[in-house]
């Protein structure tokens, strides 16, 4: 069974970057694909970004150029690292594991998540 | 981007109820539908996938239907465990997005 697990600081002060870790047990993180999704009071559930196998990324157009999203094979991890946040960011942010749709779409659903972890943007 | 309008946002239900939540889509999306459930203070938990799919070990209350751009989610004979939030989520296309949610509550 996959299990994800969030880690990083919960507090992050504006124009600082953010830096999240997902730790994934009971599957390989380079066999996989992955995402992370945020949610917040006023968005809702927000796609960040995903993660192919391959290394390849595809990230939410409103967070390109401040996105990245890697793996960390040694670990078993991937990361998520958001720069110059402002506290529009705040938010409960989850990783999870994306089972690709068909041929025909490049993304898919989310059939494994971490339990989350908030983190908010201030000074 | 491809906008979704969830409805109703609120549903006040009984336990043994059958209900329904709507998903509607700005543009056609085939059959790239997922549905999810979140409890207070959880991570949102798959219900259904490619719009009809049950995933593994959700009970067969839970169903799904459409295609193109509206689609439903019933659950029959609803359970207390049920009382929940529930999104679905479209991936027909990138970014994928999410339904604004429907909080199903007790009557």
């Amino acid at each position: 069974q996959v299990q994800l697990q969030e880690s990083g600081p919960g507090l992050v002060k504006p124009s600082e970057t953010l830096s999240l870790i997902c730790s994934v047990s009971g599957a390989s993180v380079t066999r996989n694909y992955w995402s992370w999704i945020r949610q917040s009071p006023g968005k809702g559930l927000e796609w960040i970004g995903d993660l192919y196998a391959s290394g390849t990324t595809n990230y939410y157009p409103s967070l390109r150029g401040r996105v990245t999203i890697s793996f960390d094979t040694s670990k078993n991890q991937f990361s998520l690292s958001l720069s110059s946040v402002t506290p529009a960011d705040t938010a409960i942010y989850y990783c999870a594991r994306l089972q690709k749709g068909g041929s025909g779409v490049v993304t898919g659903w989310l059939d494994s998540w971490g339990q989350g972890v908030l983190v908010t943007v201030s000074s | 981007a491809i906008w979704m309008t969830q409805s109703p946002t609120l549903l006040s239900a009984s336990t043994g109820d059958r209900v329904t939540i709507s998903c509607r889509m700005s543009q056609g999306i085939a059959t790239y539908l997922a549905w999810y459930q979140q409890k207070p203070g959880k991570a949102p938990e798959l219900l259904i996938y490619d719009t009809f799919t049950l995933q593994s070990g959700v009970p067969s209350r839970f169903s799904g239907s459409g295609s193109g751009t509206d689609f439903t989610l019933t659950i029959t004979f609803l359970q207390s465990e049920d009382f929940a939030t529930y999104y679905c989520q479209q991936y027909y296309s990138f970014p994928p997005t999410f339904g604004g949610g429907t909080r199903v509550e007790i009557k």
